[in-house]
């Protein structure tokens, strides 16, 4: 069972756009939201993080927004650049342990 | 710190072959992760250790895999008889909890399995 779930699957944008992620889960246990971006042939890496006890997090042109109403979380990119190209991935994790919920990740491909 | 090390960094093997996968985690970390990353099921936990000890494996496909932490520095992940629905990416991470950036986990470079 997916306990974190991620939309879309693949991203196509615009140099200049904005790509838009979402992430969505069920366990209210969930305490810490982190975005990890993998480019090919790399590991995943830390992009930014978030804890639900604020709306937004904003690092440069990535934003967390966060709804814990919804259980949702998403991920905005401005200005997306060739350079943001890559895969996204969502995960979640609780304070008792290390343990992360990975999304199925969403490759995006911002065309020049 | 030179980052989380994984050897080798491609593997191509035959069917029934055993694997050997290595993984040397950043100093001081007291958690190592390996996981597997395939095209049709995305990044999967097969397990993780804390202090060297197994805390959940539940994540292993099977008992052809199998995974150990002799001490802090290092750890291997098997898989015996390897068979070709293995071949994917086998990632190590490592993190030290409540440190740095929250619960960041330090992704190695990956092994490229493929088993014919």
């Amino acid at each position: 069972q997916q306990q974190v779930k991620q939309s879309p699957q693949s991203l196509i944008v615009q140099k200049g756009g904005i790509s838009i992620i979402n992430c969505a889960y069920e366990n209210t246990a969930f305490d810490y939201f982190p975005w990890y971006q993998q480019f090919p042939g790399k590991g995943p890496a830390l992009l930014i993080a978030i804890r639900p006890d604020v709306s937004e997090k904003k690092e440069g042109r990535f934003t967390i927004s966060f709804n814990k109403s919804a259980k949702q979380f998403s991920l905005h990119i401005m200005d997306s650049q060739p350079g943001d190209s890559a895969t996204y991935f969502c995960a979640a994790s609780t304070g008792t342990g290390n343990q992360f919920y990975f999304g199925t990740g969403t490759s995006l491909t911002v065309i020049p | 710190d030179a980052g989380v090390i994984q050897s080798p960094r491609h593997e191509v093997t035959e069917m029934g072959q055993e694997v050997t996968l290595r993984c040397k985690p950043i100093s001081g970390h007291d958690y190592l992760f390996w996981y597997r990353q395939t095209m049709m099921r995305g990044l999967e936990l097969l397990i993780y250790f804390n202090n060297n000890v197994p805390i959940d494996d539940s994540g292993m496909p099977e008992d052809r895999f199998s995974a150990k932490m002799p001490n802090a520095s290092f750890s291997t992940l098997k898989i015996q008889p390897s068979e070709p629905r293995d071949s994917a990416v086998y990632f190590c991470a490592s993190s030290l909890l409540g440190q740095g950036r929250g619960n960041e986990q330090f992704f190695g470079p990956g092994t490229r399995l493929t088993v014919l």
